[in-house]
């Protein structure tokens, strides 16, 4: 079956740290996509960052990078020097290429809190 | 600028009326889909459509159905609503295969009563 876990509901860290969010997922796929999303308070949902199951290199985009381990099955989100305005739900996503055409299967999700 | 939007934001109905959430994106984008939001769930895939006059169901499509009768609007129809489906629903947009990214639409928050 295809999934994605988030197995932390929230997690704390203050002003100017690193953290990681983690993410697995299951897929028999040879092919697929990762995705992070940002929701803030606000609601809406802000696209941060994607992993193509055959790129090379792990994904970076500003403060954000996705730590691909493939045989793992995990794409945990890295951010660097946490920000207040970082404060939000971070949902993982998963775009199996055999499944639902480009929809997205989403994790449970991850409460980020930053602190000053 | 380009741009997926959703209305109402906002709605409250009965049980058992029928109910349209409209989405309207500007992207120009083949792919088009529906999700629903709720606690412990994260978001759950309920329509999807490729192109125009071509809609599919997906996770939990039961009591939705879309149409697709132009590249721009896939409105949502609950036939007749029921307090299950109180949740916030995202409408999102993408290109045709090979894109990265998939756009969401701002959200809309509708209660069942």
């Amino acid at each position: 079956a295809q999934k994605i876990t988030q197995t932390q509901p929230g997690m704390f860290v203050q002003e100017k740290e690193a953290v990681t969010l983690d993410c697995t997922y299951d897929t028999s796929d040879p092919s697929y996509g990762l995705f992070w999303y940002k929701q803030p308070s606000s609601g809406e949902m802000i696209f941060l960052i994607y992993q193509g199951s055959y790129d090379q290199q792990n994904a970076t985009e500003g403060r954000y990078s996705l730590n691909f381990q493939k045989a793992r099955k995990s794409a945990n989100l890295v951010i660097s020097a946490s920000q207040l305005g970082d404060s939000a739900m971070y949902f993982c996503a998963m775009r199996p290429k055999r499944q639902a055409g480009t929809a997205l299967i989403f994790g449970k999700g991850t409460t980020l809190s930053v602190s000053s | 600028d380009a741009e997926i939007t959703q209305s109402p934001r906002h709605k409250i109905t009965e049980t058992g009326r029928q109910v349209t959430l409209a989405c309207h994106q500007t992207w120009n984008h083949n792919n088009m889909f529906w999700y629903r939001q709720d606690l412990g769930h994260g978001l759950r895939l309920i329509h999807y459509s490729y192109g125009v006059q071509d809609t599919n169901k997906g996770e939990v499509s039961d009591g939705y159905s879309v149409s697709r009768s132009n590249t721009e609007d896939l409105p949502l129809t609950l036939e007749s609503a029921a307090s299950s489906q109180t949740s916030v629903y995202f409408c999102a947009s993408s290109p045709a295969s090979g894109s990265r990214a998939q756009f969401f639409g701002p959200g809309t928050r509708l209660t069942v009563l």
